[in-house]
């Protein structure tokens, strides 16, 4: 079994300031993929950035980055830059072995400050 | 473009009426995928599909039931509504290699009073 773990309700960020969102996981699977998935008030799940497990590189997506280590089974999300457009719902989520279920988190919610 | 709807948005029904929720994708992907987003709980899987005829339980099935007759759509069907499904839901759809993205629809805000 898979299991996702966002242990931090909320957090609030001032505005152009950096905020990393926390996330560990655990499975058995040896190929495996996570994800973080932003959901602003609009309620649509919107992908943020990817991870291969096999890839020693951590992701980076414009103003997004990943710390994956994979050792500790942690990945969590950093902000960089943080808009008032980031305030949103984020998902850790995990997508392992062959059946292409994803398991979630259960969530973050990050508000951005002015 | 392709695309990922999902109709109604919104629903409010009566306890122990039937609904039927419609999810439809034209991107032609073989996995569709139906969750509901609980409050602190984040979004759980309920049934989906690896393709036509294909149906699996999720880890909250209970209560619905899914069917797949052609590529695009998988609709999802609460038989008896209780007040405990009154939840979001999301319908999804992803190409059948393992490490491919979820589409996410819109979802649906349904009430069950």
């Amino acid at each position: 079994a898979q299991t996702v773990t966002q242990s931090q309700p909320e957090m609030s960020v001032q505005e152009a300031e950096t905020v990393t969102l926390s996330c560990t996981y655990d499975t058995s699977e040896s190929n495996y993929y996570l994800f973080w998935y932003k959901q602003p008030p609009s309620r649509q799940m919107i992908l943020v950035i990817r991870q291969e497990a096999y890839k020693q590189q951590n992701a980076t997506e414009n103003r997004f980055s990943v710390n994956f280590q994979k050792a500790a089974k942690s990945f969590s999300l950093k902000i960089s830059d943080s808009q008032l457009g980031d305030t949103a719902m984020y998902f850790c989520a995990l997508l392992a072995g062959a059946n292409s279920k994803l398991t979630f988190g259960k969530g973050i919610t990050l508000s951005v400050r002015p | 473009d392709a695309e990922i709807t999902q109709s109604p948005r919104h629903k409010i029904i009566e306890t122990g009426r039937q609904v039927t929720l419609a999810c439809h994708q034209t991107w032609n992907h073989n996995n569709m995928f139906w969750y509901r987003q609980v409050l602190g709980h984040g979004l759980r899987l309920i049934h989906y599909s690896y393709g036509v005829q294909d149906t699996n339980k999720g880890e909250v099935s209970d209560g619905y039931s899914v069917s797949r007759s052609n590529t695009e759509d998988l609709p999802l069907t609460l038989e008896s509504a209780a007040s405990s499904q009154t939840s979001v839901y999301f319908c999804a759809s992803s190409v059948s290699s393992v490490d491919n993205e979820q589409f996410f629809g819109p979802g649906t805000r349904l009430t069950v009073l």
